[in-house]
């Protein structure tokens, strides 16, 4: 069955501190692949997506995400994070042909202390 | 984006009863979705809410337990019916654009007692 794999659960992090959210799925085609982040209290948004093209993605706020094929991993990344950067931080897969099932890893909370 | 809302935004019910959910969108939609997210874990897809026609529903979900309309291209409703503690969970809709990129409502907190 398809699945996405996020390695980490619980990150804690101090402000300025690099990030990497780890991020693997089991699908052999072709895939859409997404970060969503919810921060507290509100909604799920959409951090930043990739569906074909340049494998680095960059998103909002400064975060960015690289697709390696081979490793089917599509791991997220900021340089320096902010307190603000709090939130939980969840990856989707849409396999094609997968009739828009979006497949979601089971999130990353992040906690960034000042 | 489109601009998506739901209510109730939250709300705690008896066992046994039921609620319906509600999803309005700001522009018609082709695709709409309904997700859970249980306490604590990530989300899962109940339903691909079809216009026009019956919803399709992923493994474990049934249309009796989970009733959705679709009327028009804009609105959707879930029920959640006969509930029980263990069909407390946040519920979500969402939609997706033309580029295949799924948007999602606030949610819907639910308390079953």
């Amino acid at each position: 069955a398809q699945s996405v794999s996020q390695h980490n659960h619980h990150v804690i992090l101090s402000e300025a501190a690099s990030l990497e959210l780890g991020c693997n799925y089991s699908y052999g085609g072709t895939v859409n692949l997404f970060w969503y982040v919810q921060y507290p209290g509100q909604h799920l948004q959409l951090l930043l997506k990739y569906f074909s093209g340049d494998p680095l993605v960059k998103g909002i706020k400064g975060f960015e995400a690289e697709f390696i094929k081979s490793k089917f991993s599509f791991n997220l990344r900021k340089p320096s994070v902010q307190w603000s950067d709090t939130a939980e931080y969840f990856c989707a897969v849409l396999p094609s042909g997968g009739y828009n099932k979006l497949i979601f890893g089971a999130g990353t909370r992040l906690a960034v202390h000042p | 984006s489109a601009v998506i809302s739901q209510k109730p935004s939250r709300d705690i019910c008896q066992r046994g009863t039921s609620l319906t959910i509600q999803c309005q969108v700001d522009s018609q939609v082709t695709m709409m979705f309904w997700y859970r997210q249980q306490p604590g874990q990530s989300l899962t897809l109940i339903a691909t809410a079809n216009q026009g026609s019956e919803a399709t529903y992923e493994s474990g979900f049934v249309i009796d337990k989970f009733p959705i309309s679709r009327p028009n291209l804009t609105f959707s409703t879930l029920t959640v019916s006969n509930m029980s503690p263990e069909d407390s969970s946040i519920y979500l809709c969402s939609v997706e654009d033309r580029g295949e990129t799924q948007y999602f409502g606030p949610g819907t907190r639910l308390l079953v007692l």
